[in-house]
């Protein structure tokens, strides 16, 4: 079946640090790839997505991730932590047949200590 | 409007009872859906509708589970004869043009439902 896990329910950084959230697909194929971001009591907001090519991918707010087809991963990075950037962050896959069926791990909550 | 709307924001209700959430996607998107995401839990997809028709309803998790959208715009999810389980955020999301990967749904703030 497939499947989207985020090993890490909570991570906490200082402001300034860097940041790398961790995420794997099981699945048979590459499939679409996305990080998400939710900030309390607003909607899920897209920072990127990977479909092919590079297998680098910019985003919105500075972040990016990159794809490890070898490692089933697409991790999240940032260099550079601001307290804005506090939400849970979401990664998602759309299979190549129904890729508007997003799958959703589980989620990473970020704290960041001033 | 700017963004996807949804309400009620909360809606507390008793176990047994029937329930209507409504999502106003974005001006425009044609494709619209209904996920679930439950307390410490990923949203789960529900429902793909592709202007009125649902195209792909495979999420819906019993026949408690209903949703139209008979002008191809608002959307309603309904469900009857309420459980406890079925407390969670419903969240909707619209995208623009045939759905799949390429485009990026919008999502909405949810509706949060608790079952007494």
């Amino acid at each position: 079946a497939q499947s989207v896990t985020q090993p890490d329910i909570h991570i906490t950084v200082s402001e300034g640090a860097s940041l790398e959230l961790r995420c794997n697909y099981s699945y048979g194929a590459t499939p679409y790839l996305f990080w998400y971001v939710q900030s309390p009591g607003q909607g899920l907001q897209l920072l990127l997505k990977y479909f092919s090519g590079d297998t680098l991918v910019q985003g919105i707010k500075g972040f990016e991730a990159e794809f490890k087809r070898s490692q089933s991963s697409f991790n999240l990075r940032k260099p550079s932590v601001h307290w804005s950037d506090a939400a849970e962050y979401f990664c998602a896959v759309g299979p190549m047949d129904s890729s508007y069926k997003l799958i959703f791990g589980s989620g990473t909550r970020l704290l960041v200590r001033p | 409007g700017a963004g996807v709307s949804q309400t009620p924001s909360n809606k507390v209700t008793e176990k047994g009872k029937y329930v209507e959430l409504r999502c106003d996607p974005i001006s425009g998107h044609t494709a619209l859906y209904w996920y679930r995401q439950s307390l410490g839990q990923g949203p789960e997809f529900l429902i793909y509708f592709q202007g009125t028709g649902a195209a792909d309803d495979s999420g819906l998790p019993n026949d408690r589970f209903f949703a139209v959208r008979p002008e191809g715009s608002v959307s309603t999810l309904k469900i009857q004869r309420t459980e406890r389980g079925d407390s969670a955020v419903y969240l909707c999301a619209s995208s623009l043009g045939l759905a799949g990967g390429n485009n990026e749904q919008f999502f909405g703030p949810g509706t949060r439902l608790t079952v007494l």
